[in-house]
């Protein structure tokens, strides 16, 4: 079993509908939890972050978090086009005594908005 | 403001060849990445550095060497390229007070024939 899971879609949805991403993980010493967005043919690049449980909002993003159930969720709200690109979710933890955390990337969900 | 470069683009390479992926950050990053991006398997971790001098093995290290001699600069060696390792290579860095935030190239996609 992969330490992150997601599935991989494709997802497709109509410009302005609320979509929703997820991924779960089995490694509860997990404690930092990302999203990035990639578009075609380019890299990854971080698009929320958000330390332990809890939701997070930024703009028509919102990151939520739920450890107990080990589970996180992105939502986009009024999709645009423009979000068309693969969401990877990732995760961190941090071993005791090391300066550096080691990032897990889910495979990642690939999203097209039409217009 | 340049960011993380990669060089080169794209490559075809003959089974046994060799070859060198450079990555060059302009942000005064402490700590580098390569990663490899499959269909289906997610970006999968080939090699880290924590700093100029130091390098580690992450998950997918056979068949792969690096080198970090300056503090700007991360190199991925392939010294005899097999087709498995027909990919998407990204290298990222991130800085030691943020290393949750990684700031990824944009990608060298090799072919291995």
């Amino acid at each position: 079993q992969k330490e992150v899971e997601q599935d991989p879609g494709p997802l497709s949805v109509p410009e302005g509908a609320i979509v929703s991403l997820n991924c779960t993980y089995s490694n509860s010493a997990f404690q930092y939890f990302m999203w990035y967005r990639q578009y075609s043919r380019k890299g990854p690049e971080l698009l929320m972050y958000t330390y332990s449980s809890g939701n997070k909002e930024d703009g028509r993003f919102t990151a939520q978090v739920d450890k107990s159930s080990k589970y996180i969720s992105l939502f986009i709200r009024d999709s645009q086009p423009s979000d068309s690109a693969t969401y990877l979710c990732a995760m961190m933890s941090r071993p005791r005594g090391s300066t550096l955390g080691r990032l897990y990337f889910g495979r990642g969900t690939q999203l097209t908005v039409w217009p | 403001n340049a960011g993380v470069t990669q060089t080169p683009k794209f490559r075809v390479l003959k089974t046994g060849q060799s070859m060198t992926l450079l990555c060059a950050q302009d942000m005064n990053h402490e700590y580098m990445y390569w990663y490899r991006q499959d269909p289906g398997m997610g970006l999968r971790l080939i090699h880290y550095s924590v700093g100029e001098g130091t390098t580690a093995k992450g998950e997918v290290p056979d068949g792969y060497n690096v080198s970090r001699l300056k503090k700007q600069n991360f190199l991925l060696g392939l010294e005899s390229a097999a087709p498995s390792q027909t990919s998407v290579y990204f290298c990222a860095s991130s800085s030691r007070q943020a290393d949750t935030e990684a700031f990824f190239g944009q990608g060298t996609r090799l072919t291995v024939v």
